[in-house]
């Protein structure tokens, strides 16, 4: 079956710093992979998206490549802002249903 | 663009007892989803809907949780009765196209719900 593995948190990172939040996925076939992020009190929103293979996904500073030798699609930011604290979600899309199978989230907390 | 709108936002109940959640998708989104997400855990779907049909309700717990889309517009999700492991956060997503398309979910603030 359709399964994403991310990486434990929460992360604690100081303003600025290089943030990366590994995502793994396995499925059948090549699926389609996203990032989500749930800012406090709020619903998922989408954050960047890849399709096929070598696709890098990118928004707001993230980006996020489509690694299929590695089945990864980890997600990274240069410098991170305290706004940029939430719960990222990985997830993905696999063969021709429209369903997303998610991690399980990770929490990032920015601190001054 | 109105996004997708959820309610209520917050539910307290007793075990038992019956709760229902309302959702209105964004206008002209064809699919509709409900995911139920747990604390701590990723959201995992409940029921999609295409128009006023079902697409995949395999991990509806049908014993108890029913859901409609009468008109292939908005939707309820009913839990009836409920347990303790129900309390979670329900969301709703709407997307434009079809099955067999990979478009993008647009999510409710959700209705977190508490079992007691």
């Amino acid at each position: 079956g359709n399964s994403v593995t991310q990486m434990e948190g929460p992360v604690t990172l100081s303003e600025e710093a290089f943030l990366t939040i590994n995502c793994t996925y396995t499925a059948t076939g090549y699926p389609s992979l996203f990032w989500y992020v749930q800012y406090p009190g709020e619903g998922l929103q989408l954050l960047l998206k890849a399709t096929k293979a070598d696709d890098k996904g990118s928004n707001k500073g993230f980006e996020a490549t489509y690694r299929k030798e590695t089945t990864s699609f980890h997600l990274e930011k240069g410098s991170v802002q305290v706004s940029d604290s939430a719960v990222y979600f990985c997830a993905s899309i696999a063969g021709t249903a429209s369903k997303l199978t998610f991690g399980t989230g990770t929490r990032l907390q920015v601190t001054l | 663009e109105a996004g997708v709108a959820q309610s209520p936002r917050y539910k307290i109940i007793e075990k038992r007892q019956s709760v229902a959640f309302w959702c209105n998708p964004i206008s002209g989104h064809a699919t509709l989803y409900w995911y139920q997400q747990i604390l701590g855990q990723g959201p995992k779907l409940l029921i999609q809907f295409q128009n006023n049909g079902v697409v995949d309700d395999s991990q509806l717990p049908k014993d108890r949780f029913s859901a409609e889309r009468l008109k292939g517009v908005d939707s309820t999700l009913k839990i009836q009765p409920a347990k303790l492991e129900d309390s979670a956060v329900y969301l709703c997503a709407s997307s434009l196209a079809g099955q067999g398309l990979i478009e993008t979910q647009y999510f409710g603030p959700g209705t977190r719900l508490l079992v007691l």
